[in-house]
């Protein structure tokens, strides 16, 4: 079974902390994308990356970086976390080409910053 | 810019009774369409797509949508909820080109009454 795993599930952090997020997918996907969910707002487009050691801005990535070290691996990292960044994070990925736009999802990261 | 409107938050439908969620876009050309569902504590799993030809589609779950170019919209429905379908719906569109930036809508919750 394919699947995209986020490493935590559940993370409280403090204002000014710096927070890693971790996904990695076990589908040799070129494709990998963090997003954030809101209430109200659906899924906004936070970071993507098309190849290892690239990376996209997408709609809202003030406040946030990325890597991608290796091809199976995403990380979303927030240098000093603020309380407008509790959310839910959820990391996809997906092939390059004619099925590029069918996204895998990983279950999700929720972030409380306090 | 694309966007896409859910405009109804909530739905709450009897088990047994049929279920249309509304979706409605904005967008420069013909995109790809998409529903996804997400369960509770869960990622968003894909449950149908549209990229062109036959304009009602048929997704997993007893679930279809149906494509109106005229209107812009990418209605999901269901015959007959059970109450597993009880979660949030979402709807998205994305480029026909190789890009995957998806633009996701709002999302509407259904609650299944039994």
């Amino acid at each position: 079974d394919v699947k995209v795993t986020q490493s935590s599930r559940y993370l409280v952090k403090r204002t000014g902390e710096k927070v890693f997020l971790e996904c990695v997918q076990d589908m040799d996907h070129e494709n990998m994308f963090w997003y954030r969910q809101d209430p109200g707002l659906g899924l906004r487009l936070i970071y993507f990356s098309y190849d290892v050691k690239m990376k996209e801005k997408g709609d809202i990535p003030e406040g946030y970086s990325v890597s991608r070290e290796k091809k199976e691996r995403f990380s979303l990292i927030l240098e000093s976390a603020s309380t407008n960044q509790t959310s839910m994070y959820l990391c996809a990925s997906s092939h390059r080409g004619s099925g590029a736009n069918v996204l895998t999802f990983g279950a999700g990261s929720r972030l409380t910053v306090l | 810019a694309q966007s896409v409107t859910q405009p109804d938050i909530h739905i709450t439908v009897s088990e047994g009774a049929s279920l249309e969620l509304r979706c409605n876009y904005s967008y420069g050309a013909t995109p790809y369409l998409f529903w996804y569902v997400q369960s509770p504590g869960q990622g968003l799993q894909l449950l149908l797509k549209y990229f062109s030809g036959d304009t009602l589609v048929q997704g997993i779950k007893g679930f279809e949508a149906e494509f109106k170019r005229s209107q812009s919209s990418f209605n999901l429905r269901k015959p007959s909820v059970h109450w597993s379908d009880a979660a949030e719906y979402f709807c998205a569109v994305g480029p026909k080109s190789a890009g995957n930036k998806l633009t996701f809508g709002g999302g509407t919750r259904v609650l299944v009454k039994p």
